[in-house]
């Protein structure tokens, strides 16, 4: 498999549940990034796994809270998440220093409940 | 922090009419990237803009950097219902910014 592979495609999760998401890239990247995309928003980069760490954006709450293992997975948990949270969750990678840009994943939609 | 404003936020246009997107950001960048994002789908690499001047040409869009004036255009020729999506300016290194997208509807 190729290209950069988020799952579930679709979630549906209640205020109290835990949950996360999952991205995997085959491209050997070494930068990994989160992407929020709310409607009539712009994509607001949540954080970024760059030669496995951490950079993240500081307006983002303590409830999501994003994993690293390695080079190719990045995880996204989820708690106590709240209806404004609902949003596709984009996943991306790249190889710092290159000029090719991003690889998006196919995204996971969220729906909060 | 880089700013990234795209205008128009929405185009609706006839099949068979031209019509240009433009990106304007905040900060010296010298890479710029354009992507398209079909309904309920991810974001598809369209074309990468390396250095001023450059001009990329894939069927009917052309996109075109000015690192000078901090804008990059994407022109569309005689549009086809099937170029209808998001299209999405982002500029930056190892980090990007993104605009806030343009929905184009082609009517036929």
């Amino acid at each position: 498999e190729t290209g950069v592979t988020q799952t579930p495609r679709h979630l549906v999760m209640g205020m109290t549940n835990k949950k996360s998401l999952k991205c995997e890239q085959h491209l050997g990247h070494n930068a990994m990034y989160w992407y929020k995309q709310s409607a009539k928003k712009p994509l607001e980069l949540m954080f970024v796994y760059s030669l496995e760490e951490r950079v993240e954006n500081n307006s983002v709450p303590s409830r999501f809270s994003p994993e690293c293992p390695n080079s190719s997975h990045l995880f996204l948990h989820l708690h106590t998440l709240q209806p404004e949270d609902s949003a596709l969750y984009l996943c991306a990678s790249s190889q710092l220093y290159r000029e090719g840009g991003y690889t998006f994943g196919s995204g996971t939609r969220l729906t909060v409940v | 922090e880089l700013k990234v404003e795209q205008n128009p936020l929405f185009l609706s246009m006839q099949e068979g009419k031209n019509y240009t997107i433009y990106c304007n950001y905040s900060t010296t960048s010298d890479r710029l990237y354009w992507y398209r994002q079909d309904p309920g789908k991810s974001l598809e690499s369209l074309f990468v803009l390396l250095s001023n001047g450059a001009v990329k040409q894939e069927g009917r869009l052309m996109a075109s950097l000015d690192t000078k004036a901090r804008l990059s255009t994407l022109h569309i020729t005689a549009a086809v219902h099937d170029l209808s999506a998001t299209y999405f300016c982002a500029v930056g290194g190892n980090q990007f910014y993104f605009g806030t997208g343009t929905s184009l509807t082609v009517i036929p």
